[in-house]
């Protein structure tokens, strides 16, 4: 069975300071990997994804993440944060066969100090 | 403008009673998913539809029922079963790329 586990669940960092966000998955087979961010009282918005190729991803915003297979992780990182990143960020796995469902971390939740 | 629309932003459900959640895309998305959101806990797969006139059972699908009568509607109901109603409700949908879209969520509270 697949599971998600992000370990911080609150990150507290200054404004313009670099921040890594941190997911590891367990899974017997291939992934697929995404990362999302929540907004307050919104649905969520995919940063980036992972299906194949190349491990270093990067996403909108200023977001990258890397798979690293060996250690089944899929970190995420982003050199310098604004106010604006402050928000809920969900890291999530599929299998590329089979119905496509997404298993979810926990979430993160990212607060940016000015 | 494509996307996904939920509603209503905010429902209210009296002990004992069903309530409906509305649920539609014009993405001509094939596969679509409900899920819960409880505060400090990720998301919770409810059901979801790969196809029309077929969905399955999700994690926690106790307590919901659903329906896909048509491509771009998949309305949850949340039954007087279900006992512990109070959450954030989210649907998506998704088609090709495994990639899953998601609407802006309705929330749920038990009067």
């Amino acid at each position: 069975a697949q599971s998600v586990t992000q370990l911080d669940s609150q990150v507290p960092v200054f404004e313009e300071a670099p921040v890594e966000l941190r997911c590891n998955y367990s899974s017997s087979v291939s992934v697929y990997l995404f990362w999302y961010v929540q907004y307050p009282n919104q649905g969520l918005q995919l940063l980036l994804k992972y299906l194949s190729g190349s491990t270093l991803v990067k996403g909108i915003n200023g977001f990258e993440a890397e798979f690293n297979k060996s250690q089944t992780s899929f970190h995420l990182r982003k050199p310098s944060v604004h106010i604006s990143d402050t928000a809920e960020y969900f890291c999530a796995v599929s299998e590329p066969t089979g119905a496509n469902n997404l298993f979810f971390g926990t979430g993160t939740r990212l607060t940016v100090i000015p | 403008d494509g996307g996904i629309t939920q509603s209503p932003k905010y429902l209210f459900r009296k002990e004992g009673q069903n309530v409906t959640l509305s649920c539609e895309q014009n993405l001509n998305h094939d596969a679509m998913y409900w899920y819960r959101q409880d505060p400090g806990q990720g998301l919770r797969l409810i059901y979801y539809s790969q196809i029309v006139n077929d969905f399955q059972k999700g994690d926690i699908a106790e307590g919901y029922s659903v329906s896909r009568e048509k491509k771009e509607s998949f309305p949850l109901t949340v039954t007087s079963a279900q006992k512990n109603p109070t959450a954030f409700y989210l649907c998506a949908s998704s088609h090709g790329d495994e990639t899953q879209y998601f609407g802006p969520g309705t929330r749920l509270l038990v009067l």
